[in-house]
């Protein structure tokens, strides 16, 4: 079975300090896992992906995460927040043995205190 | 040139109603879904369509069918139309292989009163 846990619905950060945001996952499989973006009224944008080459995986708008086997977590990091920030992120795992279904986490909502 | 296009954006609709919503995507995936978002954002697949065959048909009342007339179009048919239909409905579509992320619409923000 596969599925994907964010440890944190709510996350709070000031402008221009780190951003930590927590996922961990469950699969029977070697895992694709994805994070995505979703700012207010609008839709789901890929910022970054790991698909089993290197575990440091380099997204969009400064973003990146870290694929830890051991840990079976693939945290979201960036070294500092910026307004523009401020939204929805979900993490996301593949299943490869369910017709490609994906799996979303509950959601984070990230919070960019001025 | 927008890769997966929903219609209509919004719609406000009275409980009983038929209603469908369309999707379109131009990325010349074979693979297509339906998720719907709740009030408190989370995201669940409905349907899942490949090469226009039925392939992820989650627990979701017989008022929701989907039709995929073609690769590029899936589209959502609700009928008799509830209060706890009101939601967000995204549209996706992705390669169908593993380790290829897939791509969402804009969404369509269906209000039922």
């Amino acid at each position: 079975a596969q599925s994907v846990t964010q440890l944190d619905s709510h996350v709070s950060v000031s402008e221009g300090t780190p951003v930590l945001l927590r996922c961990n996952y469950s699969s029977s499989y070697s895992p694709s896992l994805f994070w995505y973006v979703q700012h207010p009224n609008k839709g789901l944008q890929l910022l970054l992906k790991y698909t089993s080459a290197a575990t440091l995986v380099k997204g969009i708008n400064g973003f990146e995460a870290e694929f830890k086997k051991s840990e079976t977590s693939f945290h979201l990091t960036k070294p500092s927040a910026h307004m523009s920030d401020a939204a929805e992120y979900f993490c996301v795992v593949i299943a490869k043995n369910t017709g490609n279904q994906f799996y979303f986490g509950t959601g984070t909502s990230l919070t960019v205190i001025p | 040139d927008t890769a997966v296009s929903q219609t209509p954006k919004y719609l406000v609709t009275q409980m009983g109603n038929d209603k469908s919503i369309k999707c379109e995507q131009n990325l010349g995936h074979d693979t297509m879904y339906w998720y719907k978002q709740d009030s408190k954002k989370f995201l669940k697949i409905m349907f899942s369509y490949n090469n226009k065959e039925l392939i992820i048909n989650e627990t979701v009342p017989n008022r929701f069918s989907p039709k995929s007339p073609d690769k590029a179009h899936l589209n959502l048919h609700i009928n008799s139309l509830e209060l706890g239909d009101s939601a967000v409905y995204f549209c996706a579509s992705s390669h169908g292989r593993v380790n290829t992320e897939a791509f969402f619409g804009q969404g369509t923000r269906l209000t039922v009163v």
